[in-house]
């Protein structure tokens, strides 16, 4: 059973620092991964999509690697600013006929930028 | 284009009771799901449906039924509401076509649930 887990559960830095959020799953046999971004109270918005044979994905200041070898996914936000905080999920698809898309879930990081 | 709505925001339920939360996407998506979510947890699929007239279970779909009878909606019907059935409920979709779909889902700004 494929499980998700983000390091660290909470991440307060000051505004401008650049930062790695962690994303590990025990199962290494993936369709692709997906990180998402949930503000307070909404749904969640999708930041960047890895497919499995790829190595990373870049949206403006974020940038997502993947090793799929070791089960590994990393998010890099680049000069973080207040607007960032939020809580960041990463889920994984895992490959499979009958997947259908499912997604497995981390319990999320919870991230403050302050001024 | 809306994307996903869910009704309603909020609801509080007596145990025992029964509701309906309703989801609905106006992007043509033929993949549709139910996601809970715990607080400090991340979400829990529910059920999904791959089309009209075909869906199936998740994760924890204990306590739940679905309908899809339409492309665009997806109710979710909580039968004898439990204390445990406390959370915040997604609906989400997503457009699968082609040999290699990425199944990349949009989701809904869900119903928050209380049951007491």
């Amino acid at each position: 059973k494929q499980e998700v887990t983000q390091i660290p559960a909470a991440l307060s830095v000051p505004e401008g620092e650049n930062l790695v959020l962690n994303c590990s799953f025990t199962d290494s046999a993936i369709y692709n991964l997906q990180w998402f971004r949930q503000d307070p109270g909404k749904g969640l918005t999708s930041l960047l999509l890895i497919q499995s044979s790829q190595r990373e994905q870049t949206s403006g200041r974020l940038n997502a690697s993947l090793d799929k070898s070791s089960g590994r996914s990393t998010l890099y936000i680049a000069a973080s600013q207040p607007g960032d905080s939020a809580t960041y999920l990463c889920a994984v698809r895992n490959a499979g006929g009958t997947s259908y898309g499912k997604l497995t879930f981390g319990q999320g990081t919870i991230l403050t930028v302050h001024p | 284009n809306a994307g996903v709505t869910q009704t309603p925001k909020f609801r509080i339920l007596k145990i025992g009771q029964s509701m309906t939360l309703q989801c609905a996407q106006d992007m043509n998506h033929n993949y549709m799901y139910w996601y809970r979510q715990d607080p400090g947890m991340g979400l829990k699929l529910i059920y999904y449906s791959v089309g009209a007239g075909i869906t199936d279970k998740g994760e924890v779909p204990n306590g739940y039924n679905v309908s899809r009878s339409t492309t665009e909606d997806f109710p979710l019907r909580l039968e004898l509401a439990a204390p445990s059935q406390t959370s915040v409920y997604f609906c989400a979709s997503s457009y699968v076509q082609g040999a290699v779909p990425t199944y990349e889902q949009y989701f809904g700004p869900g119903t928050r649930l209380t049951v007491t």
